[in-house]
């Protein structure tokens, strides 16, 4: 199956600090991909939507400007969490969706990044 | 808006059958499926159901029926490492054509 990979697993950063999480598809082109945030024994909450070459579409509450989103090129995605807060603490996870109908109804995911603001 | 319900926990024993529902109530229905999360993982894909009926892969099975807004996993032949959290998602109709999660179904196999 397709490999998603995330970098970095783990991060620990002091409170209004940015931190930096990247995506990337490894064997396939990504033409959408999707980050989500996930607390404790909770759901996947969809935090936005990128297309390779466009701009993010931001789910409803989500900060565009609080967690930056670039999707260069349809290898690689970054989520950027900036100015921090313990609150932003989560496990945040991306996924990837080929172009090709036949893949279109699986996403695959990367591993996570936990993140934790002190 | 978009919701789904499922049970939050199910518990079982080695070897036998479960059936995990899910209930969605959505706009722009394409299709749905399921995620097995194991703790600190992240989500695989298990399932998608597009029309109406069962879907067979190996020991998981999944159902859906459109007009009921229905669907569900089941899982036999038990084992101690299908102890998980499972998701049922909808994929929408919309601009990216993503998938809304459902809350989630902790299930416990026991020996």
């Amino acid at each position: 199956g397709a490999v998603v990979s995330q970098h970095p697993s783990w991060v620990i950063c002091k409170s209004g600090t940015s931190v930096k999480i990247e995506c990337r598809s490894l064997d396939f082109q990504a033409t959408t991909m999707f980050w989500y945030r996930q607390f404790p024994k909770q759901s996947l909450m969809l935090m936005a939507t990128s297309n390779e070459g466009s701009k993010a579409t931001y789910e409803q509450g989500v900060e565009k400007d609080k967690f930056l989103i670039n999707h260069a090129s349809l290898t690689l995605s970054t989520l950027t969490v900036t100015s921090a807060h313990p609150e932003d603490s989560s496990f945040y996870i991306c996924s990837a969706r080929g172009g090709r109908e036949s893949t279109y109804n699986e996403q695959f995911f990367g591993p996570g990044t936990r993140l934790t603001v002190l | 808006g978009q919701s789904l319900e499922q049970p939050s926990e199910v518990t079982a024993v080695e070897g036998a059958i479960v059936q995990i529902n899910c209930t969605y109530q959505t706009s722009g229905f394409y299709g749905l499926s399921w995620y097995q999360q194991h703790d600190g993982g992240a989500p695989t894909f298990l399932s998608y159901n597009g029309l109406d009926g069962l879907e067979e892969t190996g020991r998981f099975s999944s159902f859906l029926s459109r007009s009921d807004s229905y669907g569900y996993l089941l899982l036999q032949e038990l084992q101690m490492k299908d102890s998980a959290s499972y998701f049922c998602a909808v994929r929408v109709k919309n601009y990216g054509q993503n998938f809304v999660f459902g809350p989630g179904t902790r299930l416990s196999v026991l020996p």
